[in-house]
Protein backbone atom coordinates (compact mmCIF):
# COMPACT_ATOMS: atom_id res chain seq x y z
CA UNK A 1 0.00 0.00 0.00
CA UNK A 2 1.91 2.88 -1.41
CA UNK A 3 -0.56 5.53 -0.59
CA UNK A 4 -0.06 9.10 -2.54
CA UNK A 5 2.66 8.71 -5.04
CA UNK A 6 3.84 11.88 -6.93
CA UNK A 7 6.00 11.79 -10.04
CA UNK A 8 8.67 13.26 -10.66
CA UNK A 9 10.21 14.48 -7.34
CA UNK A 10 12.04 17.49 -9.04
CA UNK A 11 12.02 19.06 -12.30
CA UNK A 12 13.96 21.97 -13.88
CA UNK A 13 11.21 23.77 -17.08
CA UNK A 14 12.11 26.46 -19.39
CA UNK A 15 9.59 29.26 -19.90
CA UNK A 16 6.62 28.00 -22.15
CA UNK A 17 7.49 24.26 -21.83
CA UNK A 18 4.71 22.14 -21.00
CA UNK A 19 4.96 19.18 -18.40
CA UNK A 20 2.56 16.68 -16.82
CA UNK A 21 2.35 16.26 -12.79
CA UNK A 22 1.56 12.87 -12.08
CA UNK A 23 -0.59 11.79 -8.80
CA UNK A 24 -1.73 8.24 -8.35
CA UNK A 25 -3.41 7.11 -5.07
CA UNK A 26 -4.27 2.97 -4.51
CA UNK A 27 -6.55 3.82 -1.17
CA UNK A 28 -9.91 3.42 -3.16
CA UNK A 29 -10.33 7.25 -2.47
CA UNK A 30 -13.16 8.99 -4.01
CA UNK A 31 -11.77 12.78 -3.68
CA UNK A 32 -7.91 13.89 -5.03
CA UNK A 33 -6.71 17.67 -4.89
CA UNK A 34 -3.63 19.57 -5.94
CA UNK A 35 -1.67 22.48 -3.73
CA UNK A 36 0.69 24.51 -4.60
CA UNK A 37 3.19 25.41 -1.12
CA UNK A 38 4.91 28.70 -1.69
CA UNK A 39 6.94 30.30 1.07
CA UNK A 40 4.80 32.23 3.16
CA UNK A 41 1.96 31.11 1.69
CA UNK A 42 1.21 27.91 2.77
CA UNK A 43 -0.83 25.67 0.78
CA UNK A 44 -3.19 26.64 -1.85
CA UNK A 45 -5.81 24.51 -3.84
CA UNK A 46 -5.05 24.63 -8.00
CA UNK A 47 -7.73 21.85 -8.46
CA UNK A 48 -9.69 18.92 -7.42
CA UNK A 49 -11.50 15.88 -8.36
CA UNK A 50 -14.48 14.45 -6.40
CA UNK A 51 -14.30 11.23 -8.72
CA UNK A 52 -13.68 9.73 -11.88
CA UNK A 53 -15.12 12.41 -15.14
CA UNK A 54 -15.44 15.29 -12.16
CA UNK A 55 -12.82 18.22 -11.84
CA UNK A 56 -13.53 21.70 -10.33
CA UNK A 57 -11.39 24.50 -9.76
CA UNK A 58 -9.46 25.69 -6.38
CA UNK A 59 -8.08 29.03 -5.20
CA UNK A 60 -5.55 29.26 -7.64
CA UNK A 61 -6.35 27.01 -10.89
CA UNK A 62 -4.62 29.85 -13.44
CA UNK A 63 -2.49 28.55 -15.92
CA UNK A 64 -3.04 24.72 -14.76
CA UNK A 65 -5.38 21.64 -16.42
CA UNK A 66 -6.44 18.26 -14.44
CA UNK A 67 -8.36 15.73 -15.89
CA UNK A 68 -9.23 12.28 -13.80
CA UNK A 69 -10.14 9.38 -16.11
CA UNK A 70 -9.83 6.39 -13.34
CA UNK A 71 -9.86 6.63 -9.36
CA UNK A 72 -6.32 6.39 -9.01
CA UNK A 73 -4.92 8.90 -11.43
CA UNK A 74 -5.10 13.06 -11.32
CA UNK A 75 -2.67 14.27 -13.03
CA UNK A 76 -1.31 18.05 -13.38
CA UNK A 77 -0.50 19.97 -16.63
CA UNK A 78 1.31 23.19 -16.91
CA UNK A 79 0.53 24.03 -20.56
CA UNK A 80 2.85 27.00 -20.78
CA UNK A 81 5.00 27.21 -17.86
CA UNK A 82 6.12 30.79 -16.60
CA UNK A 83 8.69 31.61 -13.54
CA UNK A 84 5.40 32.39 -10.80
CA UNK A 85 4.28 28.36 -11.41
CA UNK A 86 7.98 27.63 -9.37
CA UNK A 87 6.88 25.94 -6.33
CA UNK A 88 6.07 22.70 -4.59
CA UNK A 89 3.00 20.93 -5.91
CA UNK A 90 1.21 18.33 -3.30
CA UNK A 91 -0.90 16.03 -4.36
CA UNK A 92 -3.61 14.52 -1.53
CA UNK A 93 -6.43 11.92 -1.36
CA UNK A 94 -9.52 11.18 1.23
CA UNK A 95 -12.70 9.11 0.81
CA UNK A 96 -15.55 10.95 0.22
CA UNK A 97 -17.03 12.35 3.98
CA UNK A 98 -13.30 10.86 5.34
CA UNK A 99 -11.89 14.10 6.89
CA UNK A 100 -8.26 13.16 7.10
CA UNK A 101 -6.44 14.19 3.44
CA UNK A 102 -3.58 11.52 2.63
CA UNK A 103 -0.53 13.80 1.23
CA UNK A 104 2.07 12.98 -1.49
CA UNK A 105 5.43 14.03 -0.88
CA UNK A 106 5.48 16.17 -3.29
CA UNK A 107 6.82 17.67 -6.41
CA UNK A 108 9.66 20.61 -6.40
CA UNK A 109 9.27 22.58 -9.92
CA UNK A 110 11.51 25.02 -10.61
CA UNK A 111 10.81 27.45 -14.25
CA UNK A 112 13.11 29.18 -15.20
CA UNK B 1 -15.17 34.32 3.17
CA UNK B 2 -13.40 31.46 4.25
CA UNK B 3 -10.13 32.01 5.95
CA UNK B 4 -7.57 30.76 8.19
CA UNK B 5 -5.14 33.27 9.83
CA UNK B 6 -2.06 31.76 11.25
CA UNK B 7 -0.58 35.00 12.55
CA UNK B 8 2.89 33.52 13.72
CA UNK B 9 5.22 32.49 10.86
CA UNK B 10 8.15 31.29 13.27
CA UNK B 11 7.17 30.37 16.80
CA UNK B 12 11.01 29.80 18.75
CA UNK B 13 10.47 27.96 22.43
CA UNK B 14 13.47 25.96 24.42
CA UNK B 15 12.42 22.55 25.21
CA UNK B 16 9.65 21.95 28.46
CA UNK B 17 8.49 25.06 27.73
CA UNK B 18 4.57 25.48 26.84
CA UNK B 19 3.74 25.94 23.45
CA UNK B 20 0.63 27.51 21.40
CA UNK B 21 0.57 27.86 17.98
CA UNK B 22 -2.63 29.95 16.67
CA UNK B 23 -4.97 29.82 14.55
CA UNK B 24 -8.45 31.68 14.13
CA UNK B 25 -10.75 31.59 10.96
CA UNK B 26 -13.52 32.93 9.00
CA UNK B 27 -16.39 30.48 8.06
CA UNK B 28 -20.17 30.68 7.65
CA UNK B 29 -21.86 27.79 9.43
CA UNK B 30 -20.23 25.05 11.74
CA UNK B 31 -16.56 24.27 10.66
CA UNK B 32 -14.57 21.33 11.51
CA UNK B 33 -10.80 22.13 11.37
CA UNK B 34 -7.47 20.77 11.56
CA UNK B 35 -4.23 20.70 12.28
CA UNK B 36 -1.93 19.49 9.93
CA UNK B 37 2.11 19.06 10.46
CA UNK B 38 4.85 18.91 7.93
CA UNK B 39 8.65 17.58 9.63
CA UNK B 40 11.64 18.05 7.90
CA UNK B 41 11.75 16.13 4.54
CA UNK B 42 8.69 14.26 5.45
CA UNK B 43 4.74 14.28 3.53
CA UNK B 44 1.98 16.73 5.46
CA UNK B 45 -0.13 14.51 7.70
CA UNK B 46 -2.99 15.66 10.13
CA UNK B 47 -2.23 15.38 13.33
CA UNK B 48 -5.26 16.51 14.64
CA UNK B 49 -9.25 17.41 14.00
CA UNK B 50 -11.42 19.24 16.30
CA UNK B 51 -14.52 16.81 15.94
CA UNK B 52 -12.47 13.56 17.68
CA UNK B 53 -11.30 15.60 20.56
CA UNK B 54 -8.30 13.80 20.56
CA UNK B 55 -4.50 14.55 22.39
CA UNK B 56 -1.92 13.48 19.59
CA UNK B 57 1.60 13.69 20.39
CA UNK B 58 0.99 15.82 23.44
CA UNK B 59 -1.56 18.15 21.24
CA UNK B 60 -4.53 19.55 22.10
CA UNK B 61 -6.81 22.29 20.46
CA UNK B 62 -9.96 23.15 21.14
CA UNK B 63 -12.92 25.21 19.32
CA UNK B 64 -13.91 28.37 20.47
CA UNK B 65 -16.51 29.72 17.87
CA UNK B 66 -16.63 32.55 19.87
CA UNK B 67 -13.06 34.01 19.24
CA UNK B 68 -13.21 32.05 15.79
CA UNK B 69 -10.14 30.18 16.59
CA UNK B 70 -8.90 26.70 17.08
CA UNK B 71 -5.06 26.97 18.79
CA UNK B 72 -3.02 24.52 19.09
CA UNK B 73 -1.23 23.90 22.59
CA UNK B 74 1.59 21.61 24.04
CA UNK B 75 2.21 21.68 28.03
CA UNK B 76 5.67 20.85 27.40
CA UNK B 77 7.49 20.77 24.17
CA UNK B 78 10.28 18.73 22.89
CA UNK B 79 12.99 19.02 19.72
CA UNK B 80 11.07 16.31 17.79
CA UNK B 81 8.13 18.72 18.08
CA UNK B 82 10.10 21.08 15.51
CA UNK B 83 8.07 21.06 12.15
CA UNK B 84 5.83 23.56 10.41
CA UNK B 85 2.05 23.37 11.65
CA UNK B 86 -0.73 23.95 9.29
CA UNK B 87 -4.40 24.97 10.64
CA UNK B 88 -6.89 24.18 7.79
CA UNK B 89 -10.64 23.81 7.24
CA UNK B 90 -13.00 22.42 4.19
CA UNK B 91 -12.79 24.76 1.22
CA UNK B 92 -16.19 25.03 -0.08
CA UNK B 93 -18.14 23.07 2.10
CA UNK B 94 -16.26 20.00 0.41
CA UNK B 95 -14.46 18.01 2.87
CA UNK B 96 -12.19 16.67 -0.03
CA UNK B 97 -10.56 20.06 -0.22
CA UNK B 98 -8.59 22.10 2.57
CA UNK B 99 -7.99 26.03 2.68
CA UNK B 100 -4.67 26.72 4.72
CA UNK B 101 -3.01 28.95 6.67
CA UNK B 102 0.40 30.25 5.57
CA UNK B 103 1.50 27.94 8.49
CA UNK B 104 4.06 28.65 11.63
CA UNK B 105 7.33 27.26 11.82
CA UNK B 106 8.22 25.76 15.22
CA UNK B 107 11.47 25.29 16.27
CA UNK B 108 12.06 23.96 19.54
CA UNK B 109 15.51 24.79 21.22
CA UNK B 110 17.54 22.20 23.40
Amino acid sequence: NAGVTQTPKFQVLKTGQSMTLQCAQDMNHEYMSWYRQDPGMGLRLIHYSVGAGITDQGEVPNGYNVSRSTTEDFPLRLLSAAPSQTSVYFCASNHRGGTEAFFGQGTRLTVV
Amino acid sequence: AQRVTQPEKLLSVFKGAPVELKCNYSYSGSPELFWYVQYSRQRLQLLLRHISRESIKGFTADLNKGETSFHLKKPFAQEEDSAMYYCALPYGGSQGNLIFGKGTKLSVKP
